[in-house]
């Protein structure tokens, strides 16, 4: 079967660190995008990798390990507005066609 | 850049009815997708369409159905609606260049009553 595995929720307070986890069982693999949706809105996308290693971007990071089918998401220096559901999505082949995980919630507390 | 636009916001239906959902891709972009969000729950791919022919589907059964057309907008269809149909129905437009990068809009929020 397919799946990806991530965390339900995570809850921390302003100005902390958070890792959310993600680890994926797909029949095949390109690459692992990260989108943020917060409550009624829109999925948008976050971060994309396709090859091992850490990716930056301000202050949220990406970081995947092929051999492991594992990846996670990193927010950093945590604000109200990052509170929000996160989401892995494995995308199997070129083409843009994503498998996306269940979500993570992150709650951020003053 | 004008963005994804999905309309209706929300609409109501009973079982058994059919709906359309439409959606107007991003400027620029050539591929729209389809995907269905049940509450609390992650987008289920349902298909993609890609210079107006279906390029991929998701575990969805033949009454989910779609269109592109030639300025890329798209229609998503469902016949025969069921309960369990009930769900935010999202559009993604994306660029064969940007991999992993999907531009989403809003939403088309269904109740099947």
């Amino acid at each position: 079967g397919q799946s990806l595995e991530q965390p339900s929720e995570v809850t921390a307070v302003e100005g902390a660190i958070v890792q959310i986890n993600c680890t994926y069982q797909t029949s095949g693999f390109y690459g692992l995008s990260w989108y943020q949706q917060h409550d009624g809105g829109a999925p948008t996308f976050l971060s994309y990798n396709a090859l091992d290693g850490l990716e930056e971007t301000g202050r949220f990071s990406s970081f995947l390990s092929r051999s492991d089918s594992y990846g996670y998401l990193l927010l950093q220096e945590l604000q109200m507005k990052d509170s929000a559901s996160y989401f892995c999505a494995v995308e199997k082949a070129a083409g843009n066609k994503l498998t996306f995980g269940g979500g993570t919630r992150v709650l951020v507390k003053p | 850049e004008t963005g994804v636009t999905q309309s209706p916001t929300h609409l109501i239906k009973t079982r058994g009815q059919q709906v359309t959902l439409r959606c107007s891709s991003q400027s620029g972009h050539n591929t729209v997708s389809w995907y269905q969000q049940a509450l609390g729950q992650g987008p289920q791919f349902i298909f993609q369409y890609y210079r107006e022919e279906e390029n991929g589907r998701g575990n969805f059964p033949p009454r989910f159905s779609g269109l592109q057309f030639p300025n890329y907008s798209s229609e998503l269809n469902v016949n025969a609606l069921e309960l369990d149909d009930s769900a935010l129905y999202l559009c993604a437009s994306s660029s064969q260049g940007l991999a992993g990068e999907l531009f989403f809009g809003e939403g088309s929020r269904l109740t099947v009553l």
